[in-house]
């Protein structure tokens, strides 16, 4: 089985942009979580969708949003865009939220 | 509220060596646990889990026993390998993965 893909793996923007970022799950996984990570916090849960439905959220500002669709394929989106933004991404997805296997992380860059 | 603690790294060890990275955790209920390592430029593998007390998970030559009465999972190997090193993860999941900082261990010839 392919595993999680995240595309793009790489990503500058600029201040006060908005950003989409793709996350395809392991086929027949119906859960998707996103996470950031970054040198100074660490990893942080953003969101878990399921059957397209949000079913957790972390801490994370409303700039911060996500989506699932009917094929389990999920983007979160960042809008205005802050310095602070710079990190990982990652994307996991599960059958049943036993296990998670995470994607290679899109790296986001904003100057 | 549910929390992971690490040992701070960086883990300095020569090869063959004897590893232990310390894990304890806070939490209500029953959480699973879970190990995970990050290699550079990738994400997160899942190395080894343990869902109930005194499970042991192992993997590669890892092992971790979920102990509830120290609220520990520390990871342990016998002899590790230049290949090991890595930043390893500590986390539980209650409803969401809460991630203890990493512990990034370097593994020398």
């Amino acid at each position: 089985k392919a595993g999680v893909t995240q595309t793009p793996r790489y990503l500058i923007k600029t201040r006060g942009q908005q950003v989409t970022l793709s996350c395809s799950p392991i086929s027949g996984h119906r859960s998707v979580s996103w996470y950031q990570q970054t040198p100074g916090q660490g990893l942080q849960f953003l969101f878990e969708y399921f059957s397209e439905t949000q079913r957790n959220k972390g801490n994370f500002p409303g700039r911060f949003s996500g989506r699932q669709f009917s094929n389990s394929r999920s983007e979160m989106n960042v809008s205005t865009l802050e310095l602070g933004d710079s990190a990982l991404y990652l994307c996991a997805s599960s059958p049943d939220r036993a296990v998670q296997y995470f994607g290679p992380g899109t790296r986001l860059t904003v100057t | 509220g549910n929390s992971v603690t690490q040992m701070e790294g960086p883990v300095t060890l020569s090869e063959e060596a004897f590893l232990t990275i310390n894990c304890t955790y806070t939490a209500t209920g029953y959480p699973s646990l879970f190990w995970y390592v990050q290699y550079p430029g990738e994400g997160l593998q899942l190395l080894l889990k343990a869902t109930k007390a005194d499970d042991k998970g192992s993997n590669k030559g890892f092992e971790a026993t979920y102990r509830k009465e120290t609220t520990s999972f520390h990871l342990e190997k016998g002899s590790v390998q230049v290949s090991d090193s890595a930043v390893y993860f500590c986390a539980l999941d209650t409803d969401k993965l809460i991630f203890g900082t990493g512990t990034r261990l370097q593994v020398f010839p």
